[in-house]
């Protein structure tokens, strides 16, 4: 059966701190891992990470996906209060479309 | 990407009776849509595959007689909840599976906006 965990499941830290929010996998003919950020409704794409050791940026938000270890790491600078919100991660399979989701980390940035 | 609608954005129904939740793709064809379910401080676990001109895939411990899906058209997807009851108050979510970068070979899923059901 796959499998996504993430960590930390919470995490609260001030505004300007640097956060990096942890996800492993494993699913049965992994072809990609998803990074969404879910606020009051339903979650909003952040990035698709397909190759190993290739870091996806987006303003302050990056990630980086570890294919050996199994891994993706989802780094957040200088965060902001309008980060806070579930950072959810999930594994895809090569066929098909369907997601496995971890448990998400629930972000608050505190002013 | 897709945009994806869901109606009604949140419903209150009285235990024993049945609520219909639908999703639409409105720009992108959809011949497989997914529906999830949140629960408080949980994360999303997918409940069935949406398959359009033929039977939904349910997930393990994912009752399909109480969970009726039907994929009418390649827009429209919807999920009837029957005969609900407190424990299936929930977050329902769907989502489409699209093509994002435009490559052939990478693709995301665009989510509803979901659907908060209270069962009373």
């Amino acid at each position: 059966e796959d499998k996504v965990v993430q960590s930390p499941l919470s995490l609260v830290v001030h505004e300007g701190d640097t956060v990096t929010l942890n996800c492993s996998y494993e699913v049965t003919n992994f072809r990609s891992l998803l990074w969404y950020k879910q606020e009051k409704k339903a979650p909003t794409f952040l990035f698709m990470l397909t190759s190993s050791g290739i870091e996806k940026k987006s303003g302050r938000l990056s990630s980086i996906l570890d294919k050996k270890e199994l891994f993706s790491i989802l780094n957040i600078t200088a965060t902001q209060t309008g980060d806070s919100a579930i950072y959810l991660c999930a594994g895809k399979e090569t066929s098909g479309s369907r997601l496995t989701f971890g448990e998400g980390t629930q972000l608050t940035v505190n002013p | 990407g897709a945009v994806v609608s869901q109606h009604p954005s949140w419903v209150i129904c009285k235990s024993g009776t049945s609520v219909k939740i639908e999703c639409r793709s409105l720009d992108f064809q959809a011949t497989t849509m997914f529906w999830y379910r949140q629960f408080p401080k949980q994360s999303l676990m997918l409940m069935a595959t949406s398959n359009e001109g033929s039977k939904a895939t349910y997930e393990q411990g994912v009752e399909k007689d109480k969970f009726l899906i039907n994929h009418a058209s390649l827009t429209l997807s919807t999920l009837t909840v029957t005969s609900a009851h407190p424990e299936d108050s929930s977050f329902y979510i769907c989502s489409v599976p699209g093509l994002a970068g435009g490559t052939s070979l990478s693709y995301e899923q665009y989510f509803g906006p979901g659907t908060r059901l209270t069962v009373t």
